[in-house]
């Protein structure tokens, strides 16, 4: 697969335990943010996504959290499998943008058995 | 459902050959489609942008080109490939019907170069 890992943030977490990714956006008129998860050779997979006007919204097993008072985005994995060990990648999208997204640098998610 | 295929999966090509990666989207019309590229262990730079058959926006200056001959085709073309185009190409799609969709990827082509 990809070569990841060189620059990117690494999260270690036991299999069994919660994760917590983290991002910090950078525009502080983006209106809209979406989570994503690359394994090694794929393309990223949306988990989910969040408008500005929620701070928090949840789905199986993750949950997102937005605090647009210091541009922070959090990914709350709960109970983390074998399975969620990928690259994580934040989005955001900036209003006068129109429909394309900006993305952060990722964050890599090993889960330990 | 909505699916979207991009071919080839890996391509070994040499510095100054041409380059041409096709990506189809099936299950949706008029998707607003979208070519990127990822440096190893780095996020998603955009590169093209097209919100219809013929219409192309380019992100940043460089040695590619991308067009839309049919709806739900988006092809990145080289008429020289260089060394500094090696990388993971991936195309997406998202609905234009609502604002703040989601874009949605296909598997990439991993392109080096040699």
């Amino acid at each position: 697969g990809e070569n990841v890992g060189l620059h990117l943030p690494t999260l270690s977490v036991q299999e069994g335990d919660n994760s917590i990714i983290n991002c910090a956006y950078s525009n502080s008129a983006s209106d809209y943010f979406i989570w994503y998860k690359q394994e090694s050779g794929k393309g990223p997979q949306f988990i989910i996504d969040i408008r500005s006007n929620m701070d928090k919204r949840q789905g199986q097993r993750v949950t997102v959290l937005l605090n647009k008072t210091v541009k922070h985005l959090s990914l709350q994995i709960a109970a983390t499998q074998p399975g969620d060990s990928a690259v994580y990648f934040c989005a955001e999208n900036p209003m006068e943008y129109g429909n394309k997204l900006v993305f952060g640098a990722g964050t890599i998610l090993r889960v330990k058995s | 459902s909505q699916t979207i295929h991009q071919w080839p999966a890996t391509l070994v090509q040499p510095v100054g050959s041409p380059l041409s990666l096709e990506c189809t989207v099936e299950g949706t019309s008029n998707p607003n489609l979208y070519w990127y590229r990822q440096a190893a262990g780095r996020g998603l730079q955009l590169l093209f942008y097209s919100v219809g058959i013929g219409q192309i926006s380019s992100e940043v200056p460089q040695n590619l080109s991308a067009s839309r001959p049919q709806d739900r085709q988006f092809i990145l073309s080289s008429k020289k490939l260089l060394l500094s185009d090696s990388g993971f190409y991936l195309c997406a799609w998202s609905d234009p019907t609502y604002s703040n969709q989601p874009q949605h990827f296909g598997d990439g082509t991993r392109l080096s170069i040699l």
